[in-house]
């Protein structure tokens, strides 16, 4: 069954560095999507891609974010500058359709020391 | 009101009990339901889609009534590997999930 691949799985930043987060969704999928989970706490909405573009962003998505695709597979989070409190499970989904269920990879643990 | 929300929890309950799960919504034109589990410090997995006329796979049941604007998920038969979190997500433009209630299987 074809799934959404990320790396790494475990990241150690130290604050104010640049971190990027890699995905690779399913190949025929069209809809992008990055979550966040803080430990114990809920899946919490960042972003979705669509056509090359951002096409909803949660309050959470500030400046320090952003989201691309590179080429026709990858697609990467960056994160400017880490702040502590951006340590958390990192998830990123993809979907065939805006109403279709999402698929998840197996999320990349982000800590900012 | 909050967009998703769900029972608190923690659900603990023993081998072989029916559980039932309860979630609402706030937005009238969410489009699409799904009920998700998530394993500890694992990611979310789709259990299983809400379609409006109810559905069933194997022992899980789901409804949905959107009059008041509510969704259900029931376990039959629950067993030691049912326990997780399960997580109901609303899609109303952008994908909203609850909370999560966390349920024990008790042996």
């Amino acid at each position: 069954e074809p799934e959404v691949t990320q790396t790494p799985s475990h990241q150690v930043t130290q604050m104010g560095q640049e971190v990027i987060l890699h995905c690779v969704p399913i190949s025929n999928h069209l809809y992008f999507y990055w979550y966040r989970q803080i430990l114990g706490q809920k899946v919490e909405f960042l972003v979705s891609f669509y056509n090359n573009e951002i096409s909803e962003k949660s309050e959470i998505f500030d400046d320090q974010f952003s989201v691309e695709r590179p080429d026709g597979s990858n697609f990467t989070l960056k994160i400017r500058s880490t702040k502590l409190e951006d340590s958390a499970m990192y998830f990123c989904a993809s979907s065939e359709n805006p109403i279709s269920p999402l698929h998840f990879g197996n999320g990349t643990r982000l800590t900012v020391t | 009101r909050k967009e998703v929300e769900q029972d608190p929890g923690p659900f603990n309950v023993p081998e072989g009990a029916t559980v039932a799960f309860n979630c609402t919504y706030s937005n009238s034109a969410s489009q699409s339901f799904f009920w998700y589990r998530q394993d500890c410090r694992k990611e979310p997995k789709l259990l299983m889609s809400v379609y409006s006329s109810g559905n069933e796979d194997g022992r899980f049941t789901a409804q949905l009534n959107r009059a008041s604007q509510y969704i259900s998920l029931l376990i039959r038969d629950s067993k030691l590997s049912d326990s997780a979190t399960y997580l109901c997500v609303v899609n109303d433009d952008k994908i909203i999930f609850g909370k999560g209630t966390r349920l024990h299987i008790l042996p």
